[in-house]
This record gives structure tokens, sequence and C-alpha cells, in this order.
């Protein structure tokens, strides 16, 4: 069954730490994995997603496909990443999507 | 520059009340989608629709029904509301670059 677990519901980090959201996953496939985010009072926006292999924003996020995790990565947050970001896949046809339950990542001064 | 358009922000309806979402979009997309979105639940998917008057249903389409008549607008509709379905609803539709999301009706039962 396809499942997206993200194990931390709040992560808090001071300003210029670095920060990782962890993703993992069940598929049975080879899926396509996307990191979401929702900024305050904002539409859910497309973060980045792995077969572009780009960094949005300074974020990276590296599909294991061996631990089976899509985690994103930023070396020094910023207080403007704080935000409500979800992980997220879908089949090669892009039908349907599967999203995690969401990390809340709140970077303080 | 908006692409997918909720007609309603925010909603108050009674219990026992029909309720219409409605989501628009632009984009030509075959493929839309309506997710609730509750905190610590994340996304849940109602129901999508891949093509016009084609519907299938979701993760959790108890309470919902929906309707395509036009390959643009995707309408969610509440039979008769209830507390529980207190939420934010969200369309979206998609190809193959990912989702693109209305902004969200934010729907209180009272």
């Amino acid at each position: 069954a396809q499942r997206v677990t993200q194990p931390e519901k709040l992560l808090s980090v001071f300003k210029g730490a670095p920060v990782e959201l962890k993703c993992n996953y069940s598929y049975s496939g080879s899926p396509e994995l996307f990191w979401y985010v929702q900024y305050s009072r904002q539409r859910l926006q497309l973060l980045l997603r792995h077969i572009s292999r780009e960094s949005i924003k300074g974020f990276t996020a590296d599909l294991n496909k061996g631990e089976t995790s899509f985690h994103l990565k930023k070396p020094f947050a910023q207080e403007e990443d704080s935000a409500m970001y979800y992980c997220a896949l879908s089949g090669h046809n892009f039908n349907k999507f599967y999203f995690g339950s969401g990390t809340k990542l709140n970077v303080k001064p | 520059d908006v692409k997918v358009t909720q007609s309603s922000r925010y909603l108050v309806k009674r219990t026992g009340e029909k309720v219409f979402l409605e989501c628009v979009q632009d984009m030509d997309h075959e493929n839309m989608f309506w997710y609730r979105q509750d905190p610590g639940l994340g996304l849940r998917l109602i129901y999508f629709s891949y093509d016009v008057k084609m519907k299938e249903k979701g993760d959790i389409p108890e309470g919902y029904s929906v309707s395509r008549e036009k390959k643009e607008r995707f309408s969610l509709i509440l039979e008769s509301a209830s507390t529980n379905q207190t939420s934010m609803y969200l369309c979206a539709s998609s190809y193959r670059d990912g989702y693109t999301f209305g902004s969200g009706t934010r729907l209180t039962v009272v």
C-alpha cells in the first residue's frame, strides 16, 4: 500500500541552524517524490521534486531508494522558511498523489 | 495568475444543509481532486476525477459526492453537512509537473 510518513509534527530550529525534515515512503513501484510548502495564509505550492534534482530556496532533497526516504534539507534555516511542509508521492502517471501528515517548521530568531 | 479558483474562502453552514464547494481551473488539466486538510492528519483525498462526468472515490468519500459536468469545473457536495465535516477543503488539478492547488475553502458547520 502507498504510504507517506512524516514523523515530526513540529520542528523548531534557530535561524542559521541546519534543518532536516524527514519523509519516508512505501510504494509498490518507482515513485515520483515531491515536497510541498504552505506559508501562512497562502495556498499549498510545489517546493521541489526529485526528478528535477534542483535546489529551491536553498532546500534540497535526495531520494534514497534503499531507505525509502526523501528527506528535505537546508544548511542554514531562515525565518521566512517557517511554514508547513508536506511530502508527497505519485506514480509515473502523476494521476494521484499521496501526502504525508505534514511537518510544521518554526525558525526562531 | 490564479489558475485554480475556489469560489469561497470561508463558509459557515448549519447541520443538515446541502453544501456546494466549487472549483474551477483554467489550465485545461484533465485530473482534478478534492482534499480536506486537518491538523495532524495532513491532506486526505475525498474524490478525484480524470475526465468529464467521471469520478472516483478517494480515501474518505463518505458524506460527500462530486460533479464534473465540464472539464474546468469540479464541484464537491456535502449532502447533509455535519459538524465533523468542519475543515479546510482544497481543490487541485494536475499534470505531469505536479499539483496546482486552490487557495482553499474553510468550512465551518454549526
